[in-house]
Order: structure tokens, then C-alpha cells, then sequence
């Protein structure tokens, strides 16, 4: 089993709409949860950084981490073009230093 | 503000050559520092880190090898190279805090 499982995709929808992205994890003792955008042929760019469960807000993104159920979301509200991209869902534990990737949602906002 | 540079951007080498890829961060002192390999439809799959000068921790054997000769500079070198060392090669940086930054990336095809 692998630690991040994230759907692949591609995911369509179009302007304007709530997008979700979801990651599902195994290792209970994560603790801090990114979610990067990665566009075509760049790195990845941190978006949202959540510690433990909970919300947090930054503009017309929300991410929200569920411990219990070891499930973590990204959305993000009035999609726009520019929001096309692959979305990586990243988490680790205290204390280590790697992080553990899911393996992106290619997302794409059609006009 | 934090910089993080990658050269060259892309790169075409014939399988049994040499590879060295630096990646060097401005705006911080003593950072944590990653390289990171994205193969096609996969996630980032962490190669090596350092937490100080001259020291690396591998995390896949390989015949790939890391070197950081400066607080700010990180390089990936191999020997020679093979056809399924082809992929994106990223490199981060993280703080005291547990975000990770990413710089653009190189991309290697090895032929």
C-alpha cells in the first residue's frame, strides 16, 4: 500500500466551478499537509500548508485535513483558467525531513 | 526573499556520460536541501538530502551522488548515466518551519 494515494485524473470542469481534490493516507503519525501546483514543465509551487487537522483559508483556495480518516482536500471556488495545472498533495511526519507525494490530480478549467 | 536557481534547464545526454546538475538558493542561511527525481505519470520520488556542508543523506540507491560543498549549493552528479535515469530533476529547499520550496527543475532525456 502506498503512504499518499491521490487520483490521477484528469479532472475537467468548467469556469467558474468548486473544484475538490482529495489525498487519502496511511502512516497516522503525519502531522503537516501541503498541496502544491505544479504547471506543465515547471516545479511545483507550495499553495496551502496545514499542521494536524483542521481548516485553513487563502483566497479561493480552503484546504482541510480529517485526521480520523487520514483524508486530506483541496478547493478551490471559482475555478479559473489559470488554475489548470496538476495539484500534488504532500505530508510528513515531525521531526523527518522527507515528505511523502501523492502522485498529482491533472485538472484542467475550461472557458 | 528566498531565491532558488537550477541549471541547466534541460538537458540531452547520451547513456554512459557524465551528469552534474546544481542547484543553489539565495536569501537563507544553513537550509535543508532535496533533490528530487518526477518520472512521467509518477510522483517525486526523493533522491537525497542535506542538512549542513557535507553531509548527505541518500534515500534510493542508485548510481546517482549528491555533493554540497557550500551552505547554498547542491549538486547531483552520476558517472555515467542510463536510459532510466531520464526524468525531471527538482531541487528544494525548507527552513526551521517544514514548507518546502521548489525550484524550476532540469529536465534530463538520456538517449
Amino acid at each position: 500500500q502506498k503512504e499518499v494515494e491521490q487520483d490521477p485524473g484528469p479532472l475537467s470542469v468548467p469556469e467558474g466551478a468548486i473544484v475538490s481534490l482529495n489525498c487519502t493516507y496511511s502512516n497516522s503519525a503525519f502531522q503537516y499537509f501541503m498541496w502544491y501546483r505544479q504547471y506543465s514543465r515547471k516545479g511545483p509551487e507550495l499553495l496551502m500548508y496545514t499542521y494536524s487537522s483542521g481548516n485553513k483559508e487563502d483566497g479561493r483556495f480552503t484546504a482541510q485535513v480529517d485526521k480520523s480518516s487520514k483524508y486530506i482536500s483541496l478547493f478551490i471556488r471559482d475555478s479559473q483558467p489559470s488554475d489548470s495545472a496538476t495539484y500534488l498533495c504532500a505530508m510528513k511526519q515531525t521531526g523527518a525531513n522527507n515528505l511523502f507525494f501523492g502522485t498529482g490530480t491533472r485538472l484542467t478549467v475550461i472557458p | 526573499s528566498q531565491t532558488i536557481h537550477q541549471w541547466p534547464a534541460t538537458l540531452v545526454q547520451p547513456v554512459g556520460s557524465p551528469l552534474s546538475l546544481e542547484c543553489t538558493v539565495e536569501g537563507t542561511s544553513n537550509p535543508n536541501l532535496y533533490w528530487y527525481r518526477q518520472a512521467a505519470g509518477r510522483g517525486l520520488q526523493l533522491l537525497f538530502y542535506s542538512v549542513g556542508i557535507g553531509q548527505i543523506s541518500s534515500e534510493v540507491p542508485q548510481n546517482l551522488s549528491a555533493s554540497r560543498p557550500q551552505d547554498r549549493q547542491f549538486i547531483l552528479s552520476s558517472k555515467k548515466l542510463l536510459l532510466s535515469d531520464s526524468g525531471f530533476y527538482l531541487c528544494a529547499w525548507s527552513g526551521h518551519n517544514n514548507e518546502q520550496f521548489f525550484g524550476p527543475g532540469t529536465r534530463l532525456t538520456v538517449l
